[in-house]
């Protein structure tokens, strides 16, 4: 089966300027992740959906990052403006559902965002 | 709230060497344990998992790891390391109760030398 698709791979902007960033999950995947993994450091969860609606989004810096899933398949996540501690890798994953306990999380290869 | 250590940030050994690397949970609860591995520029991949049963779980490419409830750790182990195990490793829970999220330590570089 196709993995998890992410793009672009390397984005290098100027703060203050907006990204975006593009999923597409493994087909049937009801649940889509984003992490954030900041360099030496574990990935954070910033927000995951169950189909198109959102379960947890209670680390997501909402004043600058937004992310949407509008018709349950693939996912975009924005930052605007972007500052200097966004530099990191944003993963995306997704799994077959809730209860990602037996369902085991699918990652993509990240999507390498350095901020000047 | 659930949390993951990982004390050693980097771990050096040499090639045919045996390894572990350590994991510590901290949970009130009953919990999904898992072990990833990151090579450069790469996502993440699963090692291994532990839901329910034998304490002992074995993983791909010859890891396995020991889930101890009393000292609340998942220690990832592999006899005889190659080359090609230099990378990032992360262990992971799940608090099985409510919400399920799952949270990463902050990793262990293992460095494999000839």
């Amino acid at each position: 089966e196709a993995g998890v698709a992410q793009s672009p791979r390397y984005k290098i902007i100027e703060k203050r300027q907006s990204v975006a960033f593009w999923c597409n999950p493994i087909s049937g995947h009801a649940t889509l992740y984003w992490y954030q993994q900041i360099l030496g450091q574990g990935p954070k969860l910033l927000i995951q959906f169950q189909n198109n609606g959102v379960v947890d989004d209670s680390q997501l810096p909402k004043d600058r990052f937004s992310a949407e899933r509008l018709k349950g398949v693939d996912s975009t996540l924005k930052i605007q403006p972007a500052k200097l501690e966004d530099s990191a890798v944003y993963l995306c994953a997704s799994s077959l559902d809730l209860g990602a306990g037996a369902n085991v999380l699918t990652f993509g290869a990240g999507s390498r965002l350095t901020v000047l | 709230a659930q949390s993951v250590t990982q004390l050693d940030s980097q771990v050096p050994v040499f090639e045919e060497a045996p390894v572990e690397l350590r994991c510590n949970y901290s949970s009130s609860v009953s919990v999904y344990l898992f072990w990833y591995v990151q090579y450069p520029n790469q996502g993440l991949q699963l090692l291994l998992k532990y839901l329910s049963g034998s304490t002992l779980v074995k993983g791909i490419n010859g890891f396995e790891a020991e889930f101890n409830k009393s000292q609340t750790s998942f220690h990832l182990r592999k006899p005889s390391v190659h080359i090609s195990d230099t990378a990032e490793y992360f262990c992971a829970v799940i608090m099985n109760t409510g919400f399920q999220k799952l949270v990463f330590g902050t990793g262990t570089r293992l460095l494999v030398s000839p």
